[in-house]
């Protein structure tokens, strides 16, 4: 079965610094892969996606993620954070279909929170 | 150019009660998705509508129902509410592209409590 999973619950890193924040994906074939943030009460924000292609992608914000087929992995990372990243981030992969169809569904991670020190 | 709106913000129900919420997608979506999202947890599908039909479903009960409109907005229906219902309810709207290459794109979401 598909899932991701985001091994770190919170994160706190001080303003400036860099950040990386770990998502694992278990899928047999090349995934979509998407990383949205939530600010407190609101809704999700798309920050960057993967579809194919260039496995360094770049998103909105500054952020970057890049595609590991190797590790499962598809990391988020940003070279200096700003106090107005707090805030959680979850890592999704598209569903599919058992026959490779996509299914049009996310499956998101528990999230991440990212706080910020001043 | 809007983007997904849902209403109400915030609902208050009682245990038992029926709830409706209610999304329009973003201008050119015709596809919607509903998502339940419970304290502290990431968001869990729940159906998806496209054509005014169900395309998909996640692993909800069948107290959960939905609707979408001629003009792609959606409703989603909770009846017999649970506590364990309380979540916020997030809709997302996505364009329908060759091989299922679409992004997501969220609303705030509805806020409901069950007491």
């Amino acid at each position: 079965a598909q899932s991701v999973t985001q091994p770190d619950i919170h994160i706190t890193v001080s303003e400036g610094a860099s950040l990386e924040l770990r998502c694992n994906y278990s899928y047999g074939a090349t995934p979509y892969l998407f990383w949205y943030v939530q600010s407190p009460g609101q809704g999700l924000q798309l920050l960057l996606k993967y579809f194919s292609g260039d496995t360094l992608v770049q998103g909105i914000k500054g952020f970057e993620a890049e595609f590991k087929r190797s590790q499962s992995s598809f990391n988020l990372r940003k070279p200096s954070v700003h106090w107005s990243d707090a805030a959680e981030y979850f890592c999704a992969v598209g569903a599919m279909g058992r026959y490779g169809g996509s299914q049009g569904n996310l499956i998101f991670g528990k999230g991440t929170k990212l706080s910020v020190k001043p | 150019d809007a983007g997904v709106t849902q209403s109400p913000t915030h609902l208050i129900k009682t245990r038992g009660q029926q709830v409706t919420l209610r999304c329009s997608p973003k201008s050119g979506h015709d596809t919607v998705s509903w998502y339940q999202q419970a304290l502290g947890q990431g968001p869990q599908f729940i159906f998806q509508y496209y054509e005014e039909e169900e395309r998909q479903r996640g692993n909800f009960p069948d107290r959960f129902s939905g609707h979408q409109f001629p003009n792609y907005s959606s409703e989603l229906n909770v009846n017999a509410l649970l506590l364990g219902d309380s979540a916020l309810y997030l809709c997302a709207s996505s364009p329908v592209t060759s091989g299922g290459r679409y992004e997501q794109y969220f609303g705030p979401g509805t806020r409901l409590t069950v007491t």
